[in-house]
């Protein structure tokens, strides 16, 4: 299996300020016969499913605000909240679909 | 806009098999660009896949639990479901089920929906 490992675990950021939360890939999970990165993030709030913020490590679903961004590729990844909002508070995973599908164990972000 | 629904009993009893099914709602079960997957979500082990089934009939199983899962479908009720055998402790979990995005090469893709969840509970 390709584990999926998230940094930092938790995270408070002031609203306004940037969030960034990083995710590893135990191997590469661009599929070279498409260049695309097999690597998606989800938000989840409590007692909601998650929920597709970002695919293919940089496409933005539709209807997500632009202050979520996603970068990286093969195996080192980040998604950025430019400006922090109340209602950005939640856990974030990434996710890998390249080989099986397996989670990063998810980063909660609060607000400090 | 497309909806899914997770439905089954919240509690089984200990080496029992845990039966869950999907029902979907604002588009079609049987559509050739979708496929259909299982997941779970514990506190300890956080999210895993547990097995998706493809618009073609194909299923395929997370290694770990592939003896004890099935996935199946049933496109006149445009529902799939989920079988997991000889249940324990372990088992208990908050289980989704949840579309695939539009199907790439050598992936079935990203979830892009998801249903709200159910949880099951194991008595032993």
């Amino acid at each position: 299996d390709i584990v999926m490992t998230q940094s930092p675990d938790s995270l408070a950021v002031s609203l306004g300020e940037r969030a960034t939360i990083n995710c590893k890939s135990s191997q590469s999970v661009l599929y070279s016969s498409n260049n695309k990165n097999y690597l998606a993030w989800y938000q989840q709030k409590p007692g909601q499913p998650p929920k597709l913020l970002i695919y293919w490590a940089s496409t933005r679903e539709s209807g997500v605000p632009d202050r979520f961004s996603g970068s990286g590729s093969g195996t080192d990844f980040t998604l950025t909240i430019s400006s922090l909002q109340a209602e950005d508070v939640a856990v974030y995973y990434c996710h890998q679909h390249y080989s099986s599908y397996t989670f990063g164990q998810g980063t909660k972000l609060e607000i400090k | 806009q497309l909806q899914l629904q997770e439905s089954g009993p919240g509690l089984v009893k200990s080496s029992e098999t845990l039966s869950l099914t999907c029902t979907v709602s604002g588009g079609s079960i049987s559509s050739s660009s979708y496929s259909w997957g299982w997941i779970r979500q514990t506190p300890g082990k956080g999210l895993e896949w547990i097995g998706s089934l493809s618009s073609g009939g194909s299923t395929y199983y997370n290694p770990s639990l592939t003896s004890r899962v099935t996935i199946s479908v049933d496109t006149s009720k445009n529902q799939f479901s989920l079988n997991l055998s000889s249940v324990t402790a372990a088992d208990m979990a908050v289980y989704y089920c949840a579309r695939h995005g539009v199907r790439l090469p050598g992936t079935l893709n990203y979830f892009d929906s998801w249903g709200q969840g159910a949880l099951v509970t194991v008595s032993s």
